[in-house]
């Protein structure tokens, strides 16, 4: 079975530009959890969707927003970036939104 | 505000010796628990979860964890650690309030066997 994937595995950004991440959730999951994990840190939650529903959102600023489609796959939108946005971006599926999570493999944002 | 703290950041024993990794939360409400483990160059996967019932609950490779709710605490457990548990270690807590969820991480804990 496949996990859940995200995509791109790498990217570089300039600061003040966007950037799009994407991830498809494991089938059969409707609920998708994004989190920001720098180094040294644990993943701290940026939002929760639940059939295309927000379910949840963490203290980030509105620069940070996402959505899910009908398909339950997600993007995460970040505008204007800052240098302090570099950190990996994970994306976790679970069944519904009180579950346990499994991860992908995260996004690995670099911001310049 | 919810937090979690993990205890020890850094641990390093050797093979067969205990482990205990402590998690405490702060949370007033209902929450669901998590332990999760990332060995090097993988994936965060989940190692066990509490959600309710028996406060002693068991997981993957032999890990064990207890719910104590008067001590807001979830300390993970193994009885004789292995080489290949080398590992960073988080807990996790998911508050549900009015149907809206909010997960909290730990830092971490790094886990180093000693062969």
């Amino acid at each position: 079975d496949a996990g859940v994937t995200q995509s791109p595995t790498h990217l570089i950004k300039t600061r003040g530009q966007h950037v799009t991440l994407r991830c498809s959730p494991i089938s059969g999951h409707k609920s998708v959890s994004w989190y920001q994990q720098v180094l040294g840190q644990g993943p701290q939650f940026i939002f929760q969707y639940y059939e295309k529903e927000e379910r949840g959102r963490g203290n980030f600023p509105d620069r940070f927003s996402a959505r899910q489609f009908p398909n339950y796959s997600s993007e995460l939108n970040v505008n204007a970036l800052l240098l302090g946005d570099s950190a990996l971006y994970l994306c976790a599926s679970s069944l519904t939104s009180n579950y346990e999570q499994y991860f992908g493999p995260g996004t690995r944002l670099t911001v310049t | 505000a919810q937090s979690v703290s993990q205890h020890n950041h850094h641990v390093i024993l050797s093979e067969a010796a205990s482990l205990e990794l402590g998690c405490n939360y702060s949370y007033g409400g209902t929450v669901n628990l998590f332990w999760y483990v990332q060995y090097p160059g993988q994936h965060l996967q989940l190692l066990l979860k509490y959600f309710s019932g028996d406060p002693l609950v068991k997981g993957i490779k032999g890990f064990e964890a207890e719910f104590i709710k008067s001590k807001f605490s979830f300390n993970l457990r193994k009885p004789s650690v292995q080489w290949s548990d080398t590992a960073e270690y988080f807990c996790a807590v998911n508050a549900n309030s009015g149907g809206y969820q909010k997960v909290t991480f730990g830092i971490g804990t790094k886990l180093q066997v000693i062969p």
